[in-house]
This record gives C-alpha cells, structure tokens and sequence, in this order.
C-alpha cells in the first residue's frame, strides 16, 4: 500500500492561502489521493480527491504532479476555523484509508 | 447529506465490562468501518463490513468483534474492556465498490476504561 509523508506542522495567516505538500513516491496507477481534515474533537471530514488531474470544489483546490508522486491541498483564503489536522491519504488495498499523522494547520489571526 | 451517527460521545467504563459501541448511518451504504484514534498513532482500523453479516479484520482487530445484523448499524464490542482500550473510536461508512472511495465519519466516541 503506498504511503504519504507530510511536515508535522504548518502556519498560516488568516486570509491567505495554505499550501499543504503531501508526498506519496509509491502510489499506484488506480490509486487516488485524499485529502481529509480532522477538527479538535470531531470525525474526519473529507475535503476533496483526485487520481490525475487537479481538482477544485467550494472548499479546496488539490493539484498532483505530472509523476504522481506528489500533491499539493490550497485553501485559497483560510480562516481561523480551517485549523485542523490535514490527513493525505492513498486507498489501502482492503478498501479501507490509511491515515497518517497528517500536518498540524495551524490558522492565525 | 449523509450522517454517520455513533450512540455516545463520551463513555466510561470499568476494567472487565463487556462495551458496545453502535454506529448508524442513513445513506444506504455497504461499507462501514471502526477505527481508533490515538496520540500520535494517527487512525488505526479495527474491523470493516462490505455487507450485511460480513466483517473482516483491520489492522488491530484483537481484543474487539463486530456486528452487522442490519445495513445501517455496525456493532464494535469490546468482550472485556482492558485500559488500553481508552481511545477514541470513530465509526465510518462508504459507498459500494466504485472509482471513489469517500469516507463519512461519526463525530466519535471518547472510551474510557478505568
């Protein structure tokens, strides 16, 4: 099953867009990217995926490398309340999401 | 919108109890899952279901057994609750088999065990 490497942690400021890079060298040709994001105390919420081509919806854009071996999740203008941890995610072979640690996102005034 | 509900968002229990944790979803899904999340171990999966009566085992199935008696409900049972069961335990739910595999989560159960 491939896996994903992202930073620990990451700031960014109110308004302005976070860039959060995910790298997953060993993903397969069928296999898509997802990106979820966990607020203190709740369940995971899915924000978005992709296989090849960038994506886009009302909560964020996901652009993959032309390799595929990595991705990159923009919040175009983030607020304080998309604080959260961000999980990049490849399908596991048994139909299940493999987490991470994902990356810490820290939103600041 | 779908909604993934879980029977209890905090829950304490003794060393020894038999715990059942229910998960609910209203969307019709085949697939459910359980898992659990702690520090700094990120989301671990304990048992899935693609279909009614089926299971299979995750990654850290021991000391956990499931129960898919109906579509919508997904059943964890912790037969004998030990302190290293303290966790958070979320509950989640796909569609069939497709290209996407998107995952709705419950909002979680916080268990502790004393």
């Amino acid at each position: 099953d491939a896996k994903t490497t992202q930073p620990t942690s990451m700031d960014c400021a109110e308004g302005r867009a976070a860039n959060l890079p995910c790298n997953h060298s060993t993903i397969s040709g069928n296999e898509y990217v997802y990106w979820y994001r966990q607020i203190h105390s709740q369940g995971p919420q899915y924000i978005i995926h992709g296989l090849k081509n960038n994506e886009t919806n009302e909560m964020a854009s996901l652009i993959i490398t032309e390799d595929r071996k990595s991705s990159t999740l923009i919040l175009p203008h983030a607020t304080l309340r998309d604080t959260a941890v961000y999980y990049c995610i490849v399908r596991g072979s048994q139909g299940n999401l493999i987490f991470g640690k994902g990356t810490k996102l820290s939103v600041k005034p | 919108d779908v909604k993934v509900t879980q029977s209890s968002r905090y829950l304490v229990k003794r060393t020894g109890e038999k715990v059942f944790l229910e998960c609910v979803q209203d969307m019709d899904h085949e697939n459910m899952f359980w898992y659990r999340q702690d520090p700094g171990l990120g989301l671990r999966l304990i048992y899935f279901s693609y279909d009614v009566k089926m299971k299979e085992k995750g990654d850290i199935p021991e000391g956990y057994s499931v129960s898919r008696e109906k579509k919508e409900r997904f059943s964890l049972i912790l037969e004998s609750a030990s302190t290293n069961q303290t966790s958070m335990y979320l509950c989640a739910s796909r569609a069939g088999d497709s290209g996407s595999y998107e995952q709705y989560f419950g909002p979680g159960t916080r268990l502790t065990v004393t």
